[in-house]
C-alpha cells in the first residue's frame, strides 16, 4: 500500500515554461512534506519542504503547494531550465519527534527541452 | 565540506551470500538513515541510527541489519541475499535524529544479486 503516490512517471516541458509535479498521499498523519531531486548516479538532493500548517512555500523558482483536504501537493518550477531535468521525489513524514522517517513516492522523471 | 560517502559504489553478490555496506556521514552529523531504492518502488526506509542506537526501523525482514560506530560511521548488513534485494542502497545523514527531513544523501551503493 503506497502511502505517497506520484502517478506521473514522466513529464516533458519546454524550457522557460512551468513544470508542475504532483503528489498524493493517503496517510492523514503526515504533517511534513519534502521534494527531492535526483540526478543519475547521485543521491537525492533536498529541494524544498512544507509543513502542514502552511499551504504554500516558495524558494526561488520552486514553489510547493499543499492541499490538505485533498491530500495533494504539487511542486511548481518556473521558469523551467534544462538543468532541472532529473527525477523528482515527493516525501512525507509523521510521528513523534525523534522517531520520524521519510516515506517517498516512486518519482517523476522531468525532462526540460531546450 | 565532504559529503556523505558510501562504499563500495557497486557490488555483485550471489544468492545466499551476505553483504556489508558502509556509510560515512558528514562531519558533525550524528544521525544516519538507510533507504532502499528499487525500480517503481521509490525509496523505502530501512532504519535510522543515532549515537550508536537504532532509533527507528522500517518494514524489512530481519535479514537487514545495521550498526553505528562511535565516530558515527554506519554499516548495513544483508544476510542470505535474495534476487529481490538487488537495489540502490542510499545512506543519509543529518545533525539530529528523526526529524523526517534535513537529510543529506550519499550517492548510494548499487547491489546486484545474481
Amino acid at each position: 500500500d503506497q502511502q505517497v503516490k506520484q502517478n506521473s512517471p514522466s513529464l516533458s516541458v519546454q524550457e522557460g515554461r512551468i513544470s508542475i509535479l504532483n503528489c498524493d498521499y493517503t496517510n492523514s498523519m503526515f504533517d511534513y512534506f519534502l521534494w527531492y531531486k535526483k540526478y543519475p548516479a547521485e543521491g537525492p538532493t533536498f529541494l524544498i519542504s512544507i509543513s502542514s500548517i502552511k499551504d504554500k512555500n516558495e524558494d526561488g523558482r520552486f514553489t510547493v503547494f499543499l492541499n490538505k483536504s485533498a491530500k495533494h501537493l504539487s511542486l511548481h518550477i518556473v521558469p523551467s531550465q534544462p538543468g532541472d531535468s532529473a527525477v523528482y521525489f515527493c516525501a512525507a513524514s509523521a510521528g513523534d519527534t525523534g522517531r520520524r522517517a521519510l516515506t517517498f513516492g516512486s518519482g517523476t522523471r522531468l525532462q526540460v527541452q531546450p | 565540506k565532504a559529503g556523505v560517502t558510501q562504499t563500495p559504489r557497486y557490488l555483485i553478490k550471489t544468492r545466499g551470500q551476505q553483504v556489508t555496506l558502509s556509510c560515512s556521514p558528514i562531519s558533525g552529523h550524528r544521525s544516519v538513515s538507510w533507504y532502499q531504492q528499487t525500480p517503481g518502488q521509490g525509496l523505502q526506509f530501512l532504519f535510522e541510527y543515532f549515537s550508536e542506537t537504532q532509533r527507528n526501523k522500517g518494514n524489512f525482514p530481519g535479514r537487514f541489519s545495521g550498526r553505528q560506530f562511535s565516530n558515527s560511521r554506519s554499516e548495513m548488513n544483508v544476510s542470505t541475499l535474495e534476487l529481490g534485494d538487488s537495489a540502490l542502497y542510499l545512506c543519509a545523514s543529518s545533525r539530529i535524529t528523526g526529524t523526517g527531513g534535513g537529510y543529506t544523501f550519499g550517492s548510494g551503493t548499487r547491489l546486484t544479486v545474481v
